[in-house]
């Protein structure tokens, strides 16, 4: 199946400094990738959902201010969660997609803001 | 809108035993269904899918699920569970009008005994 990377796979960051997350597609070229947040032992949830070159489209009461998306090529796409703060301690899980209605999820980034 | 309910948030089998992890879809249009398996900190991977081909659907690791229409379920079944099949599972549904989004269950943990 197809790869997708993301690094770090862990950080730790001190409250009001920002973030950057990076999703990589290893094998394919991703026409969307999509951004998710895990709550511990909690489902997934969506942030947003990026095209290669496009602005992200977020999910109803995702701050786009805070959570920023680039989708700069269709291997690549990075979260910057700005001016973090503890409750932004989470999960982070990325997918991409071909374009076949199948994702394939990064291994996820364990973000903790102290 | 579309949206799937897994039944039993947790579910206990003994090893050998047959693994039944439920999910009820519900959608306007048929629907693609897909089960993702996650082991702790990791992402997720891809079981099996249902994108309205063959209704009896294998996966990996000896999974398979069946699409029951007049049932509006696509459970998941192992017939002899592993130690190494303790996990979380998500049933998701893809939501075609809107960019392929997928929205998940709540999630099953499976925990397997000796």
């Amino acid at each position: 199946g197809a790869v997708v990377s993301q690094h770090p796979s862990r950080v730790i960051c001190k409250s009001g400094t920002s973030v950057k997350i990076e999703c990589r597609s290893l094998d394919f070229q991703a026409t969307t990738m999509f951004w998710y947040r895990q709550f511990p032992k909690q489902s997934l949830m969506l942030m947003a959902t990026s095209n290669e070159g496009s602005k992200a489209t977020y999910e109803q009461g995702v701050e786009k201010d805070k959570f920023l998306i680039n989708h700069a090529s269709l291997t690549l796409s990075t979260l910057t969660v700005t001016s973090a703060h503890p409750e932004d301690s989470s999960f982070y899980i990325c997918s991409g997609e071909t374009g076949t209605y199948e994702q394939y999820f990064g291994p996820g980034t364990r973000l903790t803001v102290t | 809108a579309q949206s799937v309910t897994q039944l039993g948030s947790h579910v206990s089998v003994s090893e050998g035993a047959l693994v039944l992890l439920r999910c009820n879809y519900s959608s306007s249009v048929p629907p693609y269904l897909f089960w993702y398996v996650q082991y702790p900190n990791q992402g997720l991977q891809l079981l099996l899918k249902y994108t309205s081909a063959a209704t009896l659907v294998k996966g990996i690791n000896g999974f398979e699920a069946e699409f029951k229409k007049s049932e509006t379920s696509f459970h998941l079944t192992k017939p002899s569970a592993h130690m190494s099949d303790a996990a979380e599972y998500f049933c998701a549904v893809i939501n075609t009008g809107t960019a392929s989004k997928l929205t998940f269950g709540t999630g099953t943990r499976l925990q397997v005994t000796l």
